[in-house]
């Protein structure tokens, strides 16, 4: 079945340091890939998609590339900050389906 | 403020007794969902709606039985609750778009609930 798989956490780094989540899927069909963002004790918010092979999505300085021939979305921000600080979900979701398949969740620590 | 609102925010309740949780939706949705978030933040979809139909069911026990009145709403009822109910449960909405497309989810603030 569908399915995706992040990194183990917890990550925890130093401010301004170079942040990679790593997210694999396996799809049946082409999915529409996600990353989600929950800050403690919020519900989930979109930071970033794409919805074909090649597209990048970024917001907040942070970015993903749709890589098909490795069926990767890993997620990377250049200088993170203790703001970042939150879990974060890769996610898919295939035409039609109308349901998103997250993978495990990533904490992220991000120390001063 | 527009929104996906979830009621009530903490749910602390006995085994065996009955809850619910409600949700809506300002944003002019068609589709709204139910998932839940275990003790290892794993998401997992449980039911989706559009325009009051059931779409989706994904092997979720017979005690939780959602319900949608209109388009805006979708309540989710808990039977004869469980220790392992123990979870958050986040709603959700969107636009269900055409067979080839796919519309961003968003998501409620969520209700923890916790089966004593």
């Amino acid at each position: 079945g569908d399915s995706v798989t992040q990194m183990e956490g917890p990550v925890t780094l130093s401010e301004e340091a170079f942040l990679t989540i790593n997210c694999t899927y396996t799809a049946t069909g082409y999915p529409s890939l996600f990353w989600y963002v929950q800050y403690p004790g919020e519900g989930l918010q979109l930071l970033l998609k794409a919805t074909k092979a090649d597209d990048k999505g970024s917001n907040k300085g942070f970015e993903a590339t749709y890589r098909k021939e490795t069926t990767s979305f890993h997620l990377e921000k250049g200088s993170v900050q203790v703001s970042d600080s939150a879990v974060y979900f890769c996610a898919l979701s295939l035409q039609g389906a109308q349901k998103l398949v997250f993978g495990q969740g990533t904490r992220l620590t991000i120390n001063p | 403020d527009t929104a996906v609102s979830q009621t009530p925010k903490y749910l602390v309740t006995q085994m065996g007794n009955d809850k619910s949780i409600k949700c809506e939706q300002n944003l002019g949705h068609d589709t709204m969902y139910w998932y839940k978030q275990d003790s290892k933040k794993f998401l997992k979809i449980m039911f989706s709606y559009n325009n009051k139909e059931l779409i989706i069911n994904e092997t979720v026990p017979n005690r939780f039985s959602p319900k949608s009145p209109d388009k805006a709403h979708l309540n989710l009822h808990i039977n004869s609750l469980e220790l392992g109910d123990s979870a958050v449960y986040f709603c959700a909405s969107s636009l269900r778009g055409g067979t080839l497309s796919y519309n961003e989810q968003f998501f409620g603030p969520g209700t923890r609930l916790t089966v004593l």
